[in-house]
């Protein structure tokens, strides 16, 4: 059965402090790995990941994708309070996402 | 441009109800998901729509279904709701012919249904 593991299931850190979001995976069939950060809202676009040993940067978060070993990590550095939310991490194969269920990161000041 | 619009933001329902939720995708985009999340499931896939067409459907009884429309609007509908059904649905379009061209998907903020 397809599956999407992420750890830590949760993680308290300080502002200033920097982090790793861990995503593994067994999928038949992968396409893509997306990374989503959601609030208490709609979960939103970070990063899409085809390639792997290629690290995607968008200001202090960044994330890179091993295909062989078969799995991401979505780094964070210089935390935020802001950065407080859930990371999620999907994979897609040919017929759909499957979502692992989640980081859920809190940053103290 | 507007985001993922989706209709009604709460909505609360007895067992053995009909519910009906819309999204309205971003404009231009033709590929509509549509996702279940529950605190113990996580997010779950229902079903992908791409001109009016289903080309994928996730692992959910025969209750769920929905539909998209000849602009790219698209409902699910949830019947005979059971206590279980209680969860955030979420709506997704995607630009392009999908996910599956390489697109990635943006989320509208949810219907937040709840079965009593």
């Amino acid at each position: 059965e397809d599956k999407v593991v992420q750890s830590p299931l949760s993680l308290v850190v300080h502002e200033g402090d920097t982090v790793t979001l861990n995503c593994s995976y067994e999928v038949t069939n992968f396409r893509s790995l997306l990374w989503y950060k959601q609030e208490k809202k709609a979960p939103t676009f970070l990063f899409m990941l085809t390639s792997s040993g290629i690290e995607k940067k968008s200001g202090r978060l960044s994330s890179i994708l091993d295909k062989k070993e078969l799995f991401s990590i979505l780094n964070i550095t210089a935390t935020q309070t802001g950065d407080s939310a859930v990371y999620l991490c999907a994979v897609y194969n040919t017929d759909k996402l499957i979502f692992g269920t989640g980081t859920r990161l809190q940053v103290f000041p | 441009k507007a985001g993922v619009t989706q209709t009604p933001r709460y909505l609360i329902k007895t067992r053995g109800q009909q519910v009906t939720l819309s999204c309205s995708p971003i404009s231009g985009h033709r590929s509509v998901s549509w996702y279940q999340q529950t605190p113990g499931q996580g997010l779950q896939f229902l079903f992908e729509y791409f001109s009016e067409t289903q080309r994928n459907k996730g692992n959910f009884p025969g209750r769920f279904s929905g539909r998209q429309f000849s602009n790219s609007r698209s409902e699910m509908n949830v019947s005979t709701l059971e206590l279980g059904d209680s969860a955030l649905y979420l709506c997704a379009s995607s630009p392009g012919s999908g996910i599956s061209s390489g697109n990635t998907i943006y989320f509208g903020e949810g219907s937040w249904l709840t079965v009593v």
